[in-house]
C-alpha cells in the first residue's frame, strides 16, 4: 500500500509560520487534504486539492505540494490552532485508489 | 449545509457484529463516497470503507474479510457491520462525505479526495 508520513510533532510560537508536511508516493499524482482535528471532536477539513479551503476556514491556512511531498503552512499561527493535522490522498499502487491517511501531527503553539 | 447523524451499539463482546448507520440530511446523496473512518484512542485516522450512491464499494484490504458497507437511497442512509471484533477494534467510528476528482495526465490534472462533512462519531468498546 502506499503510505503517508507525517512529522508525530511541531511546535510554533504564537503569530509565526509553520509548515506541516506529508510525505508519499502517491502525493506525485494526488494533491493532499488536511483535517485539523481538536480533542473529542470529529475531524474538520481545512484545505483541500490545490490549495482550497471550505468556506469559514481562515486564511491563514494554505496549501502546497512538491515532488512527492504535500505541505500545510499556517501564517500567523494562533492559540486556537494548537491541535493534531491529518493529511489524506489515494494510494497509487496496484490501482487499488483506496482512501490513506497521514500518521497526523500534533501541533503545539507555545 | 449538509449534516451527517450517525448511530449504533456502543458496547460489544468479541465475537460480536459492529453494526453502525449513517444518515445524510440537507443535501444530495448521488454524486458523493460516503465512507466510515475510525480512530483507537489515542491514535490516528483509519479509513474503513466507501460507497457511493449505486452501491459500489471500497474497502480497507486489511479489513475487508469482515466489512460491509451497504446505502439504503430511500433514506439517503448507509450502514457499515464488522464482523468478529475483537477489542483491537475499539475505537470512535466516524461517518463521512467523501469527494474525488481522479487524475487527468491528458489534462495535466491532479487527482484529489477529501471529506467535507462528518458524523458526531460513536465509540465502540469492545469487551467481555
Amino acid at each position: 500500500s502506499s503510505e503517508l508520513t507525517q512529522d508525530p510533532a511541531v511546535s510554533v510560537s504564537l503569530g509565526q509560520t509553520v509548515r506541516i508536511t506529508c510525505q508519499g508516493d502517491s502525493l506525485r499524482s494526488y494533491d493532499a487534504s488536511w483535517y485539523q482535528q481538536k480533542p473529542g471532536q470529529a475531524p474538520v477539513l481545512v484545505v483541500f486539492g490545490k490549495n482550497n479551503r471550505p468556506s469559514g476556514i481562515p486564511d491563514r491556512f494554505s496549501g502546497s505540494s512538491s515532488g512527492n511531498t504535500a505541505s500545510l503552512t499556517i501564517t500567523g499561527a494562533q492559540a486556537e490552532d494548537e491541535a493534531d493535522y491529518y493529511c489524506n490522498s489515494r494510494d497509487i499502487s496496484g490501482n487499488l485508489l483506496d482512501v490513506v491517511f497521514g500518521g497526523g501531527t500534533k501541533l503545539t503553539v507555545l | 449545509q449538509v449534516q451527517l447523524q450517525q448511530w449504533g451499539a456502543g458496547l460489544l463482546k468479541p465475537s460480536e457484529t459492529l453494526s453502525l448507520t449513517c444518515a445524510v440530511y440537507g443535501g444530495s446523496f448521488s454524486g458523493y463516497y460516503w465512507s466510515w473512518i475510525r480512530q483507537p484512542p489515542g491514535k490516528g485516522l483509519e479509513w474503513i470503507g466507501e460507497i457511493n450512491h449505486s452501491g459500489s464499494t471500497k474497502y480497507n484490504p486489511s479489513l475487508k474479510s469482515r466489512v460491509t458497507i451497504s446505502v439504503d437511497t430511500s433514506k439517503n442512509q448507509f450502514s457499515l457491520k464488522l464482523s468478529s471484533v475483537t477489542a483491537a477494534d475499539t475505537a470512535v467510528y466516524y461517518c463521512a462525505r467523501g469527494d474525488w476528482v481522479v487524475p487527468a495526465a491528458l489534462f495535466r490534472r491532479r487527482g484529489v479526495t477529501w471529506f467535507d462533512s462528518w458524523g458526531q462519531g460513536t465509540l465502540v468498546t469492545v469487551s467481555s
